[in-house]
């Protein structure tokens, strides 16, 4: 089975603190993603990784930075944490889509819900 | 515009009824893959169902059905013989083409309640 661990579940930080949020999977996936679930408006791509060091900005990179030295781990970071970035953040990797299929699905982690006060 | 529209922000369905929760997608490109998940208040997210774009059939895993109608652009989740666990949160997404890094779409989500 593919596990996809987010190292919290639970963070409060305050205004202005830079935050790390930690992602490691353990299947050789490609691809890896950082989202945002706010009530009502799904899910948002933060950043996504295709490969080691390689990087590409989603829907709402503002405020974020991500990094990947290594496959397996992809980090979110926050430089300076505000009380508009208290959401749940949900990380996922998947496969890159072979030639004939766009399947793949993502896998993800268990969330991770950041409050910032 | 939105790549993924779910409509319907909750649903009521009787157990052991069947449900159909809405999804449309829009996408220029021939290749692509459409999936559900389900997000029980546990928070986890949960594969279910995924077609693709040049897949003849409507796909089905079990209890959950995927009524491709390609034309139209529209991915429906039928939830057969609904049970008291399925009450959770569902996202349809999209995967386009084939390149490396293509990332997922996600629409809004539908907030199914099953009522005993």
């Amino acid at each position: 089975d593919v596990k996809v661990t987010q190292s919290s579940r639970y963070l409060v930080k305050r205004t202005g603190e830079k935050v790390f949020l930690e992602c490691v999977q353990d299947m050789d996936h490609e691809n890896m993603f950082w989202y945002r679930q706010d009530p009502g408006l799904g899910l948002r791509l933060i950043y996504f990784s295709y490969d080691v060091k390689m990087k590409e900005k989603g829907d709402i990179p503002e405020g974020y930075s991500v990094s990947r030295e290594k496959k397996e781990r992809f980090s979110l970071i926050l430089e300076s944490a505000s009380t508009n970035q208290t959401s749940m953040y949900l990380c996922a990797s998947s496969l890159y889509p072979p030639l004939a299929r766009v399947s793949g699905e993502a896998f993800f982690g268990q969330g991770t819900r950041l409050t910032v006060v | 515009a939105q790549k993924i529209t779910q409509t319907q922000p909750g649903m009521f369905v009787q157990e052991k009824e069947a449900v159909t929760l809405d999804c449309t997608y829009d996408t220029s490109d021939p290749s692509y893959g459409l999936f559900w998940y389900k997000q029980p208040s546990s928070g986890e997210m949960i594969f279910l169902i995924y077609q693709g774009s040049y897949d003849q059939q409507n796909a089905t895993e079990g209890r959950y059905s995927l009524n491709f109608q390609k034309a139209r652009k529209s991915a429906n989740l039928v939830i057969s013989a609904s049970q008291l666990g399925d009450s959770a949160m569902y996202f349809c997404a999209m995967r386009e083409g084939l390149n490396t890094g293509n990332q997922f779409y996600f629409g809004t989500g539908t907030s199914l309640t099953v009522i005993p």
